[in-house]
């Protein structure tokens, strides 16, 4: 079983529908990021939090240090926002440990 | 914000050549860097990270001969695949950090090597 799961594993949307993606993990974590890689390759991180919940533009990213769980939400989705969503966790000395991603595809 | 620059952004070589790719944080100065490696329809795998002035430290099953890992400022690394073979055709990412607990990271925008 893999430290880190995301899901869904594929997700196609319409232009503007509320996406969740999730993450749940089984390891002791310092932080939890949430990643954008686009096509070509390209990481972007979006978020990097340990508790609560982080907002930025139509993005939030929610974790329950308890339940282990993560949450990366986009409101109002645009074609734009294609692209894989990586979700990985951080242990002892900034190693990150990855999901498999979440391909997201959103149509216009 | 911060950017850390990876070059080249693609390469194709011969098998048995060697290949290096760098990777630069631009604006300001990362105490560790980190390299990845991912192959197609997979996770990213850490390979090693690596300490400013210090040897890097290399994941389980990692080739530490093989790949060569060198950060000999706070600003580069640069990682070299050594008698690359086609097996070694991937993609190859790093990624930059301050250093400090609540330190964000910055990854450069990969590398795709093809060995032939």
């Amino acid at each position: 079983k893999n430290e880190v799961e995301q899901s869904p594993q594929n997700l196609t949307a319409q232009e503007g529908e509320f996406i969740t993606i999730n993450c749940s993990y089984s390891v002791g974590i310092s932080a939890l990021h949430w990643l954008q890689q686009h096509p070509g390759g390209g990481i972007v991180s979006l978020f990097m939090l340990s508790s609560g919940k982080k907002k930025h533009g139509r993005l939030i990213a929610t974790i329950n240090i308890q339940e282990k769980h993560s949450s990366l939400h986009i409101t109002a989705s645009h074609p734009r926002d294609s692209a894989v969503y990586i979700c990985a966790v951080k242990g002892s000395n900034y190693k990150l440990t990855f999901g498999k991603g979440t391909l997201l595809t959103v149509n216009p | 914000g911060a950017v850390v620059s990876q070059h080249p952004s693609w390469v194709i070589c011969k098998s048995g050549t060697s290949v290096k790719i760098e990777c630069r944080s631009l604006d300001f100065q990362a105490t560790t860097m980190f390299w990845y490696r991912q192959f197609p329809k997979q996770s990213l795998m850490l390979m090693a990270t690596s300490n400013e002035g210090s040897k890097a430290t290399y994941e389980q099953g990692v080739e530490k001969d093989k790949f060569l890992i060198n950060h000999a400022s706070l600003t580069l690394s640069t990682l070299t695949v050594t008698s690359a073979h086609p097996e070694d055709s991937s993609f190859y990412i790093c990624s930059a950090t301050r250093g400090g607990e609540n330190s964000p990271l910055h990854f450069g925008n990969g590398t795709r090597l093809t060995v032939t």
